[in-house]
């Protein structure tokens, strides 16, 4: 069974980076896709990005500019770094896998308060 | 890319079948077979519920089934239980981002 575990802080300041590392046991990061979504509180599911144990990487549009996903294969970790934050960042951060065409395993959320 | 369009409440008696649509665009929903829903209970993290259109994760109450015509897929949960009053999302892979979600759908079971 996999399991994910996201980790990181819980409140960032305006305008600082946003980080967040994603632990996977149970399965390895070297296959299928491993994504970050996010979920502003009250409101709806959003896509940020995957890393693909091929090395590819994708962004969603809307958040390029100021996200970078990255992995850590000898962990079993991937991460997340969203830049120059303001309250409208302000979510629970999931990461979650797609290794059958959904987002079949994900953790349980962790909420990030941007705040200063 | 815009959020698919998803009614935002649903509701049925219990043993009754809904049906919540999820539309999108010829760059989305209606160019991939990559349709998947979620449910997501209060505080909780989402769950897969159907992938690639209408095909159901192991452990997934065959009452939950999956279709698409053109640029809208739906869901259709028949037999409504209590315990299916949450609220379910649609992705699908896109031209132009790999992923979009819905604006997800609020099921009440009367």
């Amino acid at each position: 069974q996999v399991q994910l575990q996201e980790s990181g802080p819980g409140l960032v300041k305006p305008s600082e980076t946003l980080s967040l590392t994603c632990t996977v046991s149970g399965g390895s990061i070297s296959s299928h896709y491993w994504s970050w979504i996010r979920q502003p509180p009250g409101k709806g599911l959003e896509w940020i990005g995957y890393f693909y144990y091929s090395g590819s990487i994708n962004y969603n549009p809307s958040l390029k500019s100021r996200v970078t996903i990255s992995a850590d294969t000898s962990k079993n970790q991937f991460s997340l770094k969203l830049r120059s934050v303001t309250a409208a960042d302000t979510a629970v951060y999931y990461c979650a896998s797609d290794t059958m065409g959904g987002f079949d395993y994900w953790g349980q959320g962790t909420l990030v308060t941007v705040s200063s | 890319q815009s959020a698919l369009t998803q009614p935002a409440s649903v509701s049925g008696s219990p043993g009754q079948s809904i049906t919540i649509s999820c539309t999108g665009t010829s760059s989305d929903v209606g160019a991939y077979n990559y349709v998947s829903w979620y449910q997501q209970h209060p505080g909780k993290a989402p769950k897969l519920m159907i992938y690639d259109v209408s095909n159901r994760p192991s452990g997934v109450s065959n009452r939950f089934s999956g279709s698409k015509s053109g640029n809208t897929a739906s869901l259709t949960i028949s037999g409504l239980q209590a315990e299916d009053g949450a609220d379910y999302y649609c992705t699908s892979y896109t031209s132009s981002s790999p992923y979009v979600f819905g604006t997800g759908t609020k099921v009440t079971v009367l």
